[in-house]
C-alpha cells in the first residue's frame, strides 16, 4: 500500500525557514516524481514544486522560485522541502504527492505551516 | 500558464441525483492531460480521473469523465453520502501545473 508521511509543518514568523520531509512507502521510489502541492485555509489546491526521480531536475511555481528548495534521498525514500523566506500568504497545509507523468495518485495526509507575526 | 474555470462554484442536490461539473481551460489541453480530484471535508484529496476520461483504481463507475480540448466535464451518477465535497480539476500538459478553483457538491 502507497503511503507518503511528511512532517516539519508548525508556526513561524515571517522571514524565517522551514524544512518539510516527506517519507515514502509501498512502491518503487526510484522510479516516480514527487510533488508538493499545498492549500491555504478555506482555498484550493496549488502546485508548488517537483522533483524528478534523480534529483536531476526540480521546478517550481513562480511564487517561490527562489525560496523554495527541493531535494530528495533515494537511500531513505525521502524528499525534502527547503522553504526559505516564509511569508504569510506560504500559510497552508502542505501535500507531499506522487506524481505520475503529471498525476498526482497518492497524497500524504498533509502537514500544516503557518506564518505569522 | 493554462487558467483553469470550474463551473458552477456550488451544486446544491440531493442524495441520489445526477450532477455534472465543468472544467474549462483557457487553452487547449493536449493530449487530454486532465484529472479530477475529489476532497472530503477534512481529508486529503484523492484522484477520480485522469486522462480525462480514465477512472483510477478503485473509482466507481458512477463517475465519469469526458470532454476534449479545452472543455471537459465529470458527471457523478447516483449521489451517495460521500459524494458531497469539493471536486476539482488538474491538467498536467505543462507547467507550471494549475488547478480549477473547485467545485462544491452539497445538500
Amino acid at each position: 500500500e502507497v503511503h507518503l508521511v511528511e512532517s516539519g509543518g508548525g508556526l513561524v514568523h515571517p522571514g524565517e525557514s522551514l524544512r518539510l520531509s516527506c517519507v515514502a512507502s509501498g512502491f518503487n521510489f526510484n522510479y516516480y516524481w514527487v510533488a508538493w502541492v499545498r492549500q491555504a485555509p478555506g482555498k484550493g489546491l496549488e502546485w508548488v514544486a517537483s522533483i524528478d526521480q534523480h534529483d536531476r531536475e526540480t521546478y517550481y511555481v513562480d511564487s517561490v522560485q527562489g525560496r523554495f528548495l527541493l531535494s530528495r534521498d533515494n537511500a531513505v525514500r525521502s524528499v525534502y522541502l527547503q522553504m526559505n523566506e516564509l511569508r504569510v500568504d506560504d500559510t497552508a497545509t502542505y501535500y507531499c504527492v506522487r506524481d505520475t507523468f503529471g498525476v498526482y495518485d497518492f497524497w500524504g495526509q498533509g502537514t500544516q505551516v503557518t506564518v505569522a507575526s | 500558464e493554462i487558467v483553469l474555470t470550474q463551473s458552477p462554484d456550488t451544486l446544491s442536490v440531493s442524495p441520489g441525483e445526477r450532477v455534472t461539473l465543468s472544467c474549462r481551460a483557457s487553452q487547449s489541453v493536449v493530449n487530454n492531460y486532465l484529472a479530477w480530484y475529489q476532497q472530503r471535508p477534512g481529508q486529503r484529496p484523492r484522484l477520480l480521473i485522469s486522462g480525462a476520461t480514465t477512472r483510477a483504481t478503485g473509482i466507481p463507475d458512477r463517475f465519469f469523465g469526458s470532454g476534449s480540448g479545452t472543455d471537459f466535464t465529470l458527471t457523478i451518477n447516483g449521489l451517495g453520502p460521500g459524494d458531497f465535497a469539493m471536486y476539482y480539476c488538474q491538467h498536467y500538459t505543462s507547467l507550471p501545473r494549475t488547478f480549477g478553483q473547485g467545485t462544491k457538491v452539497e445538500i
